[in-house]
């Protein structure tokens, strides 16, 4: 079955302690990221990867961190938690070759930063 | 100004009728554009995706995207409760670069 897993799904921590979320996908594509939704915002992408190594930076990367050692794996780190980053996190991967029109999101993680 | 411009609603329309979701954007160099659904405590779906400008059909969903006018569209014949949910848009520059969203229409359809 194609699927995107992230965990944790809930997290509540405090400031400035560093925390990982992973996001790991089974279809083998390439593009893999990272969005954060907020009430009114919609969905803001984070973070990027095209592929193994390569990644760059989304609409709102300040803050995080992210690496592409796998083609699997894409984690999301926050090395100092702010309450600004509080939010629902989802990660998605998709083929950028081929047939594209398949994208797959992850249940979401929501984080709390007190 | 954000790139990528949707009407919030809520839009609440009966069972059977014609939707339309509408969304403005700013970036001419946007390629790629993209409809989600995304329901309650749910991650979002990918609904369609189109290319350049012209339509696309799927079932009951139609998208269509005037490049000319910077303007792109869902159209949702034969609404069902089921479409109940939030719509978002989307543009990118190709289909392996950065994907600007809408904020999001809160869908209704009533029984």
């Amino acid at each position: 079955e194609a699927q995107v897993t992230q965990n944790p799904r809930y997290l509540i921590t405090v400031t400035g302690k560093k925390l990982t979320v992973t996001c790991s996908q089974n279809m083998n594509h390439e593009y893999m990221s990272w969005y954060r939704q907020d009430p009114g915002l919609g969905l803001r992408q984070i973070y990027y990867s095209m592929n193994v190594e390569v990644t760059d930076k989304g609409d709102v990367p300040e803050g995080y961190k992210v690496s592409r050692k796998e083609k699997r794996n894409f984690p999301l780190i926050l090395e100092s938690p702010s309450p600004n980053q509080t939010s629902l996190y989802f990660c998605a991967s998709s083929s950028i070759q081929g047939n594209t029109d398949t994208q797959y999101f992850g249940p979401g993680t929501r984080l709390t930063v007190l | 100004q954000k790139e990528v411009e949707q009407d919030p609603g809520p839009l609440s329309v009966p069972e059977g009728a014609i939707v339309s979701l509408n969304c403005t954007y700013s970036n001419s160099a946007f390629q790629y554009f993209m409809w989600y659904r995304q329901y309650s405590r749910k991650g979002p779906e990918l609904l369609m995706y189109t290319y350049s400008s012209g339509n696309k059909e799927d079932g009951r969903f139609t998208a269509q995207v005037d490049k000319s006018s910077k303007y792109i569209s869902l159209f949702i014949r034969d609404s069902q409760p089921s479409d109940s949910a939030t719509y978002l848009c989307a543009g990118s520059y190709s289909s392996a670069s950065k994907i600007i969203f809408g904020s999001g229409t809160r869908l209704s359809i009533r029984p």
